[in-house]
């Protein structure tokens, strides 16, 4: 299994351009999720889903947008990009219900600044 | 609403001495609670959980940790660190019974010196 991936690893942007984060996972997990991480903050959720066609929104969801089409796939949108979005981004999976509850399995990350 | 604190953004320890990484917990249903470790420029990968079953829990690495509910801890610690122990641990909080969602303190750094 791959596990949890995430493209690209690093991005640079200007104010105002859009660009998708990819993330994908082979372990057939129905929870899926975005965290940023800022220094001396820890991780905080952006967006999580619970399934494909569900989504809700984490403690950090203005700039961004998600969907999932399907259980492998959770793309996360930057709209229009803003200097405050400059962070690095984890996506994270897991299984719902039985022993390995709440274990979430993260991906490499991706190191995003914005100018 | 569910919060977690960790006291010490930074520990320093000397090669083969204790390490002991703090942490507390808001929760309210009974929590899961987990601690994790970062290396540089890597994700974030489990060392050990708590999910209502034994409260001393051990890891991966020789770590283990304690959950204590009338102090709100759940507190790290390894009797003998080793250079390779040099990372960035995060402790988080979860709602327990199927709840996902994970509320990361804020972490601390571990140094490791000779």
């Amino acid at each position: 299994n791959a596990g949890v991936t995430q493209t690209p690893k690093f991005q640079v942007l200007k104010t105002g351009q859009s660009m998708t984060l990819q993330c994908a996972q082979d372990m057939n997990h129905e929870y899926m999720s975005w965290y940023r991480q800022d220094p001396g903050m820890g991780l905080r959720l952006i967006h999580y889903s619970v399934g494909a066609g569900i989504t809700d929104q984490g403690e950090v969801p203005n700039g961004y947008n998600v969907s999932r089409s399907t259980t492998e796939d959770f793309p996360l949108r930057l709209l229009s990009a803003a200097p405050s979005q400059t962070s690095v981004y984890f996506c994270a999976s897991s299984y719902v219900g039985g022993k390995n509850t709440d274990t979430q399995y993260f991906g490499p990350g991706t190191r995003l600044t914005v100018l | 609403a569910q919060s977690v604190t960790q006291l010490g953004s930074h520990v320093s320890v000397s090669e083969g001495a204790l390490v002991l990484l703090r942490c507390n917990y808001s929760s309210s249903v009974p929590p899961y609670l987990f601690w994790y470790v970062q290396y540089p420029n890597q994700g974030l990968q489990l060392l050990l959980k708590y999910t209502s079953a034994a409260t001393l829990v051990k890891g991966i690495n020789g770590f283990e940790a304690e959950f204590k509910k009338s102090e709100t801890s759940f507190h790290l610690t390894k009797p003998s660190a080793h250079m390779s122990d040099a990372a960035e641990y995060f402790c988080a909080v979860s709602g327990g019974g199927g709840g996902n969602k994970l509320t990361f303190g804020t972490g601390t750094q571990l140094k490791v010196e000779l």
